[in-house]
């Protein structure tokens, strides 16, 4: 069964940061990973998806990796900004799992930026 | 722009009422989902639908049934709510497998079971 692991659960930086979160899976065989944001009380925004032939993502400044091999992905913010504080979550559309229409989701990175 | 809707942000119901959570998209999307989540267990799914009238179990279908009757509209309903059932429900909605597209969700309905 497939595991989505994020680490760290919470995070805080001060503005201007780059900063990176980090994803892991332990089942490779992928379809794709998605990252999304949540603010406090609201719904999941998707910002990324990567499929699994791809090896990275770009939105403005956000930048996803995957290594499908190792199980991982990171989301790269640069610049951050106290308007990126959310919850970020990664999930991953998996081969294996009984459906291959379901999504397994990590708990989640909460980021506080610090203006 | 893609848009998910759920007809409710905040719901309080009684214990042993019949609830329905009514979700609908505009994308016209085969699949639908719905999702709760809770505090340290995260999103976990409940039922999902690739079509009209089609549904199929997911993780935590106990206490829960949906309904299908049109491609965008996709209603849960708690047949006798309990308070375990306190949660935040999130409805999400994607194209056929195989198109990699992202799953889109909706703003949630915080409901309050007493």
């Amino acid at each position: 069964k497939q595991e989505v692991t994020q680490i760290p659960a919470a995070l805080s930086v001060p503005e201007g940061e780059n900063l990176v979160l980090n994803c892991s899976f332990t089942d490779s065989a992928i379809y794709n990973l998605q990252w999304f944001r949540q603010d406090p009380g609201k719904g999941l925004t998707s910002l990324l998806l990567i499929q699994s032939s791809q090896r990275e993502q770009t939105s403005g400044r956000l930048n996803a990796s995957l290594d499908k091999s190792s199980g991982r992905s990171t989301l790269y913010i640069a610049a951050s900004q106290p308007g990126d504080s959310a919850t970020y979550l990664c999930a991953v559309h998996s081969r294996a799992s009984g459906s291959a229409r379901q999504l397994t989701f990590g708990s989640g990175t909460q980021l506080t930026v610090l203006p | 722009d893609v848009k998910v809707t759920q007809s409710s942000r905040y719901l309080v119901k009684r214990t042993g009422e019949k609830v329905f959570l009514e979700c609908v998209q505009d994308m016209d999307h085969e699949n639908m989902f719905w999702y709760r989540q809770d505090p340290g267990l995260g999103l976990r799914l409940i039922y999902f639908s690739y079509d009209v009238k089609m549904k199929e179990k997911g993780d935590i279908p106990e206490g829960y049934s949906v309904s299908r009757e049109k491609k965008e509209r996709f209603s849960l309903i708690l047949e006798s709510a309990s308070t375990n059932q306190t949660s935040m429900y999130l409805c999400a909605s994607s194209s056929p497998d195989g198109s990699n597209q992202p799953q889109h969700f909706g703003d949630g309905t915080r409901l309050s079971i007493l």
